[in-house]
């Protein structure tokens, strides 16, 4: 069964410095989710990704954060100067249609030390 | 999108059902109900879904009341591995897909 895959498992990065996620969505799906999820607390929204464009965003997708397609299979969430408070699990989702299921990679784990 | 309300745990004995209750008492005709489930930390895993109608598939059975104000996942033979925390979400409308996540129920499968 096809999976979305998310790269690193696991990424520590010193505050102030730039972080890049990387995710290999399904390959015919066409609607990009990113999700975070800090230790303890309740999967939050941050964006969602259509036709090379931002959808939806979240109060906490601020101006640190950016999303791209660089390619036809790669989806990357940047984190441009890190905070302490942006450690957490970083989930990838990808879905064929709006309301289509969204299929979730295994997340990396962000520490910010 | 519409608020949901679950149990915060329930328990359940291996190869019984396990019935999952939801309350999404503000739905609109547009939203549909998910249901997701996590396991430890690892990323949401999508069970089912539905508008209107009951909808079943390999996992799980999803009943929806007439007025759509509930939902409920049944897990017709739960086994330890499906001890997981389940999410019942709302969406769609005028959300682009995203979904909202809750505290979800705690469900403990035992031996």
């Amino acid at each position: 069964e096809p999976e979305v895959t998310q790269t690193p498992s696991h990424q520590v990065t010193q505050m102030g410095q730039e972080v890049i996620l990387r995710c290999v969505p399904i390959s015919n799906h066409l609607y990009f989710y990113w999700y975070r999820q800090i230790l303890g607390q309740k999967v939050e929204f941050l964006v969602s990704f259509y036709n090379n464009e931002i959808s939806e965003k979240s109060e906490i997708f601020d101006d640190q954060f950016s999303v791209e397609r660089p390619d036809g299979s790669n989806f990357t969430l940047k984190i441009r100067s890190t905070k302490l408070e942006d450690s957490a699990m970083y989930f990838c989702a990808s879905s064929a249609g709006q309301f289509q299921p969204q299929h979730f990679g295994d997340g990396t784990r962000l520490s910010i030390l | 999108d519409a608020k949901t309300t679950q149990p915060t745990s329930m328990d359940c004995a291996e190869g019984r059902a396990a019935n999952l209750p939801c309350n999404h008492s503000t739905i609109s005709g547009n939203e549909y109900v998910y249901w997701y489930r996590q396991i430890h930390s690892q990323g949401p895993q999508y069970i089912i879904h539905g508008l209107k109608n009951n909808e079943t598939n390999e996992m799980a059975s999803l009943i929806i009341t007439e007025d759509r104000k509930s939902s409920t996942l049944i897990l017709p033979h739960a086994t330890l591995r499906d001890t997981a925390v389940y999410y019942c979400i709302v969406s769609g409308g005028t959300s682009y897909g995203k979904l909202t996540f809750g505290q979800g129920t705690i469900l403990t499968v035992h031996p």
